[in-house]
């Protein structure tokens, strides 16, 4: 079954603790990408990858890292989490940037819910 | 990427077919259209994409003109499953592979 896994579901942490959200798919998707969701903003991207070791930054990048070793994996970091991070978070995976042309269906995750408090 | 406008709300009752309009002035040769569907606390959900006159699937019609630069997603017999926000995104930021999600349209069925 196609699909992108992420973990935690949900995590509640103190200002500072450095923390990892992991997110894997399993349909050998080259795009990938982190995003938030907050209300009355929608999705908001944070970073995205098109490739293996190639990431770039989205429209709210500060205060997040992210990596891409491998191409299932696209791991989201908060190095030290502030009260503003907390949010909902979306990982999601597509064969091409979404909207760029044909095969843009993007898979999403199931969300991370996050407390920083 | 080209941007787009929706209305932010819409009501409908149950059995009615929904029709959601996005306006897209700056449409791009070579974009696409593509519509997806978020149900609260999940990620967004591929509905439908398409490039110029009608796509139908299972799920939904997507009408788009000559022209291009409006396109009309529409739900037949709507039921109170359809409750949810719809999201029309369009084409390629030409300064990178950004992505960039509208407000989308909070759709709401009643009984």
């Amino acid at each position: 079954e196609a699909q992108v896994t992420q973990n935690p579901r949900y995590l509640i942490t103190v200002t500072g603790k450095k923390l990892t959200v992991t997110c894997s798919q399993n349909m050998n998707h080259e795009y990938m990408s982190w995003y938030r969701q907050d209300p009355g903003l929608g999705l908001r991207q944070i970073y995205y990858s098109m490739n293996v070791e190639v990431t770039d930054k989205g429209d709210v990048p500060e205060g997040y890292k992210v990596s891409r070793k491998e191409k299932r994996n696209f791991p989201l970091i908060l190095e030290s989490p502030s009260p503003n991070q907390t949010s909902l978070y979306f990982c999601a995976s597509s064969l091409d940037p979404l909207g760029t042309g044909r095969f843009t269906e993007a898979f999403f995750g199931q969300g991370t819910r996050l407390t920083v408090v | 990427l080209a941007k787009t406008t929706q209305p932010i709300s819409m009501d409908s009752y149950e059995g009615q077919e929904v029709n959601i309009t996005c306006s897209h002035n700056n449409i791009a040769t070579n974009d696409y259209i593509t519509w997806y569907q978020q149900f609260p606390s999940q990620g967004p959900r591929f509905i439908i994409q398409g490039y110029k006159t009608k796509v139908t699937n299972e799920v939904a019609s997507l009408f788009i003109p000559a022209d291009r630069k409006s396109s009309t997603l529409s739900l037949p017999r709507v039921s109170l499953s359809d409750t949810a926000v719809y999201y029309c995104l369009v084409g390629r930021n030409t300064g990178g592979f950004k992505t960039i999600f509208g407000a989308g349209t909070r759709l709401f069925v009643k009984a």
